[in-house]
């Protein structure tokens, strides 16, 4: 079975750290990839496509390893408001579906 | 901005009754498809559907079934709820293959 994996933390970080998750795929054929961000009880959000030469949005950066197969989003200078769970999702490959991760919890703490 | 929009936001039936959740998206999106999520399980495809008409069975169909007659919109149908259908349950949309998705507001059933 073709798997996404995700450290399902809670990772309990201080406000104004560094704080970096990894996401694990098993299908090589993958071409998407993305983060997106899930707060309690909502729906999830878009928070960015990671591309093969890395990305970058203010104080999120995303970056995709194809040879150790695995992407990984760093958050820096960490806010309150970035306490929710990070959900990867990655393309199968071979149709319209999306590899979903089961989310890393994330708690900042003031 | 790309809207999906569900047609409730909760939702409490009687086991056995049959239930239609209706999602709309606003931007000529190919692809819908339709999630639950249930906590400890993250999200499960249940179906999805690349063209009007077009449907197929993701991870978890049974128990389910859709339909697709305008491109707009992807209904979820349960026929015969079932206590272990309480859930959440997510619409979703894209552009094409590979593009990423975007999701409805959730509808957050209760099945007594």
């Amino acid at each position: 079975r073709k798997e996404v994996e995700q450290d399902p933390g809670p990772f309990n970080v201080p406000e104004g750290a560094t704080v970096a998750f990894n996401c694990t795929y098993s299908n090589s054929a993958s071409q998407s990839f993305f983060w997106y961000r899930q707060d309690c009880r909502k729906e999830p959000k878009l928070l960015m496509s990671v591309y093969s030469s890395g990305n970058e949005d203010g104080r999120f950066t995303a970056q995709l390893n194809r040879a150790s197969q695995y992407i990984s989003l760093l958050i820096r200078d960490s806010k309150l408001s970035d306490s929710a769970t990070y959900l990867c999702a990655v393309n199968d490959g071979s149709n319209y579906q999306l590899i979903w991760g089961a989310g890393t919890k994330l708690i900042i703490k003031p | 901005d790309v809207k999906v929009t569900q047609s409730s936001r909760y939702l409490v039936k009687r086991t056995g009754e049959k239930v239609f959740l209706e999602c709309v998206q606003d931007m000529d999106h190919e692809n819908m498809f339709w999630y639950r999520q249930d906590p400890g399980l993250g999200l499960r495809l249940i179906y999805f559907s690349y063209d009007v008409k077009m449907k197929e069975k993701g991870d978890i169909p049974e128990g389910y079934s859709v339909s697709r007659e305008k491109k707009e919109r992807f209904s979820l149908i349960l026929e015969s709820a079932s206590t272990n259908q309480t859930s959440m349950y997510l619409c979703a949309s894209s552009l094409h293959d590979y593009n990423e998705q975007f999701f409805g507001p959730g509808t957050r059933l209760t099945v007594l």
